[in-house]
């Protein structure tokens, strides 16, 4: 079955760009679907940070857009999170999740564990 | 934005027992609803998608309804396994989430 793991530094510091990856196994990210990424705080509960189509579209939020990119890496069959000029409130559990066909809106099945991301100096 | 509320916050209840979580979007949505399980230190699990559509292997005690704007998640009766926070997740635009509604036993 599909399987998804986070990767990446546990401490980012205030300024500096939070970079993870989620690694997939069981599917080929090429083949189809949205690939997403979700934070999860107990400030701001559940969010939605973006979506990247296998073919290379991203869909982000708004409220996030001007900081987010995320990429995929077909070769490497894993997809990536780059979120810039970070602060406290950027604190987090980062999941990552296959999301449906069809549209980049969609429910999220199934989830990686999650990664404690924490930003301090 | 689309903004989702979720009632109530914590659920206190016997096994057993039916369970009903209400869900609100501040605009219609359609069927365009999610319900995730979370357990502590977990990932959100999936329970049903397009408001009333099991997802495969959840228990048939758990189902959905709802279109517009109110939306229910009913737990026809409490398993210990089913105790966890819900959350519910609109997908008609972009993607917002409820606060969650812890289920506990009393």
């Amino acid at each position: 079955q599909v399987q998804l793991q986070e990767s990446g530094p546990g401490l980012v510091k205030p300024s500096e760009t939070l970079s993870l990856t989620c690694a997939v196994s069981g599917y080929s990210i090429s083949t189809g679907y949205y690939w997403a990424w979700i934070r999860q705080s107990p400030g701001k509960g559940l969010e939605w940070i973006g979506s990247v189509w296998h073919g290379g579209s991203t869909y982000y939020n708004p409220s996030l857009r001007s900081r987010v990119t995320i990429s995929l890496d077909t070769s490497k069959n894993h997809f990536s999170l780059k979120l810039n000029s970070v602060t406290a409130a950027d604190t987090a559990v980062y999941y990552c999740a296959r999301s449906g066909l069809g549209s980049p809106y969609n429910w999220f099945d199934p989830w990686g564990q999650g990664t404690q991301v924490s930003v301090s100096s | 934005d689309i903004q989702m509320t979720q009632s109530p916050s914590t659920l206190s209840v016997s096994m057993g027992d039916r369970v009903i979580i209400t869900c609100r979007a501040s605009q219609s949505i359609s069927s365009w609803l999610a319900w995730y399980q979370q357990k502590p230190g977990k990932a959100p699990k999936l329970l049903i998608y397009k408001a009333s559509t099991l997802e495969s292997g959840v228990p048939s005690r758990f189902s959905g309804s709802g279109s517009g704007t109110e939306f229910t998640l009913t737990i026809s009766s409490l398993q210990p396994d089913d105790v966890a926070t819900y959350y519910c997740q609109q997908y008609d635009s972009y993607g917002t989430f409820g606060q969650g509604t812890k289920v506990e036993v009393k």
